[in-house]
């Protein structure tokens, strides 16, 4: 089964707006991380957010924020004021609790265009 | 240097070349990663090392072959290899091999061509 599920291949956000990607994920394992990077064309894989899955408040990172939904699985990106730096693939992955050999899976990511 | 350094940054090799990967990281990391990433398929994990052991083989053939003779240094050696094996290979690292809360910091990749 796919732990890392990002149903949106490709989105276009206008400069200046915000703009949802995204994930949900499956686990058994109570403990968990979320994690979002950023892959610009340079191929670079940039992190960006993260959050824990005990944590009880929504990560935010200056113009990312996490709104994670425990209950629901699921774990999206929002990005305000959109710039065009931020076009970019952007990829939702998860490290489970049990020692799995430190895995961090991938979804299969998120193309985003601003538009200016 | 800082970050995660990986050399080089495109590679053309045909089928019967030997070639090797490098991957260099200078920020006191205990596991180091190699992840294949193809042309719409999701980033795959290849291999895992920590504290220079490898922990994680996922089902790699063998004609990709891993090293890391230290903490900070970690190869892919490649050889025989088939044109579906072009791809962008990312390196990573990570500070602990255990925590669930450890990010992973990439290198630029090496874009791979097998002709």
């Amino acid at each position: 089964a796919q732990k890392i599920t990002q149903t949106q291949p490709g989105m276009f956000v206008q400069e200046k707006e915000a703009v949802t990607l995204d994930c949900t994920y499956d686990t058994s394992d109570p403990s968990y991380g979320l994690f979002w990077y950023k892959q610009p064309s340079s191929g670079e894989m940039i992190f960006l957010i993260y959050q824990g899955s005990y944590d009880q408040q929504n990560a935010t990172e200056g113009r990312y924020s996490l709104n994670f939904q425990k209950a629901r699985k699921s774990a999206n990106l929002v990005i305000s004021a959109s710039q065009l730096g931020d076009s970019a693939m952007y990829f939702c992955a998860m490290r489970e609790g049990d020692w799995s050999g430190n895995k961090l899976v991938f979804g299969a990511g998120t193309i985003l265009r601003v538009k200016s | 240097e800082t970050g995660v350094t990986q050399t080089p940054r495109h590679l053309v090799m045909g089928m019967t070349n030997k070639k090797s990967l490098k991957c260099e990281q200078h920020l006191g990391h205990n596991a180091m990663y190699w992840y294949k990433q193809s042309a719409k398929k999701p980033l795959e994990l290849m291999f895992v090392y920590s504290l220079e052991e490898r922990v994680e083989n996922n089902s790699v053939p063998s004609r990709f072959s891993p090293e890391c003779p230290n903490s900070s240094h970690l190869f892919l050696h490649l050889h025989t290899l088939q044109p579906e094996d072009s791809a962008l290979y990312l390196c990573a690292s990570s500070l602990s091999p255990v925590e669930v809360n450890t990010e992973a910091f990439f290198g630029q990749g090496t874009r791979l061509t097998v002709v």
